[in-house]
Formats: C-alpha cells, structure tokens, sequence
C-alpha cells in the first residue's frame, strides 16, 4: 500500500530564504507526482506535476525533483515571500490497474513566511 | 482554466440528520468525480470515484449506504451523508476530471467544512 510522508509538518521562515520541502512515498510504482498548495478552508491548486520519467520541474520560483528509485521528491521554493505561507501537499498517482489514475496525498508541510 | 465549485462551503447540523454538498464543473464536463475527506492535519483521503451515469465505486472502509453518491449529469455530484454523526466532522473536497483533458489532470473544489453536533 502506497504512503507519502512529508517532512517537516511545519515550517517557518523569514521572508526572502530559499526553503526546501521534502516528500518520500513507498511504491516507486508512480504514473507521476505533483504538488499542491492548499490556502486555509480552501481546496487544492496544482503547483508542479513531474511525470514518472522526468527528473524535475520548475515554475517561477519553484523548482520541484524525482529521484523514483528512492522514493523522494523536493521541492524547491526560491526568495520565499509572505505570499508563499499555505500548505504544501505532495500527491503520487498510483500505476497499478485497479488504482491507476488515483492521487495518494501526504499529509502535507504548513509553511509561514514571516514577513 | 477549469472550475470546480462546491456548495455549501460550511454546513452545521445535529446529529442524526442527513447534509447534502453539491460539486459542479463550471466550465468543462465532468465525465469523472472524486470525493475526498481531509480531517484535522491528516492527508486527503479519498473516499469514492464515479463516472458519469454509473455507480460510484468506493474505497475500501468508505460505507456506501451512510455516504451516497450520485453523478447523474456531467457537471453535477452529489455527496449525501445520511445520519451524520460528530465523528463525520470533517472538511469534504470534491475534484473533477474531464475525458478530454490529459489523464493525470483533476480540478479540486474549494471544499465544504462538516460539523455535526
């Protein structure tokens, strides 16, 4: 059974840092990964995705990796602003038959950029 | 890009009682559906799939009779919790995929937060 983890629960910076945040999951079966912001009370928006063959993808000021035979994924936010605080959920896309197509979320990072 | 809105965004009802949240594609067809329940600091979980015209499928621990689905149009799903308890308290999200757009890309709704007395 798929699991992503997410380290660390929590993260708080001074404005302008450049932050990493990390993602682990347990099948390196994958279809692709993605990552989401989430405001408080609000849904999901799509950040990066990288499918299972690419190696990273990058966004403005963001950068996110897929190293699949180890199960990580980073992702990279340059020169953080306040802007940036939300919380960020890495999800994998199983490749197996009968889930193939479904998201496995971690439990997400909480990232405040102190202005 | 594609919008997917949800309806209530907060609900409060006593226990016992059945609440029903509307998801809609706004701007694209909907062929599939995703409910998903997120409770406090806990990752999305989802809790059933269904296609346009068919029945839900539910995952494994989701009880079908206290949940129900219905997708019977192309940008309308509805979840139904019937006799809801305190411990369904939870923040609801539905997403949406349509057939013509690339496999891997759903469209998440803003969600509707639960609480039941």
């Amino acid at each position: 059974k798929q699991e992503v983890t997410q380290i660390p629960a929590a993260l708080s910076v001074p404005e302008g840092e450049n932050l990493v945040l990390n993602c682990s999951f347990t099948d390196s079966a994958i279809y692709n990964l993605q990552w989401f912001r989430q405001d408080p009370g609000k849904g999901l928006t799509s950040l990066l995705l990288i499918q299972s063959s690419q190696r990273e993808q990058t966004s403005g000021r963001l950068n996110a990796s897929l190293d699949k035979s180890s199960g990580r994924s980073t992702l990279y936010i340059a020169a953080s602003q306040p802007g940036d605080s939300a919380t960020y959920l890495c999800a994998v896309r199983s490749n197996y038959g009968g889930s193939q197509g479904n998201l496995i979320f971690g439990k997400g990072t909480k990232l405040s950029v102190k202005p | 890009g594609a919008v997917v809105s949800q309806h209530p965004s907060w609900v409060i009802c006593k226990s016992g009682t059945s609440v029903k949240i509307e998801c809609r594609s706004l701007d694209f067809q909907a062929t599939t559906m995703f409910w998903y329940r997120q409770f406090p600091k806990q990752s999305l979980m989802l809790m059933a799939t269904s296609n346009e015209g068919s029945k839900a499928t539910y995952e494994q621990g989701v009880e079908k009779d206290k949940f129900l689905i219905n997708h019977a149009s192309l940008t309308l799903s509805t979840l139904t919790v019937t006799s809801a308890h305190p411990e369904d308290s939870s923040f609801y999200i539905c997403s949406a995929r349509d057939s013509f757009i690339p496999l891997w890309d759903q469209y998440f709704g803003p969600g509707t937060r639960l609480l039941v007395l």
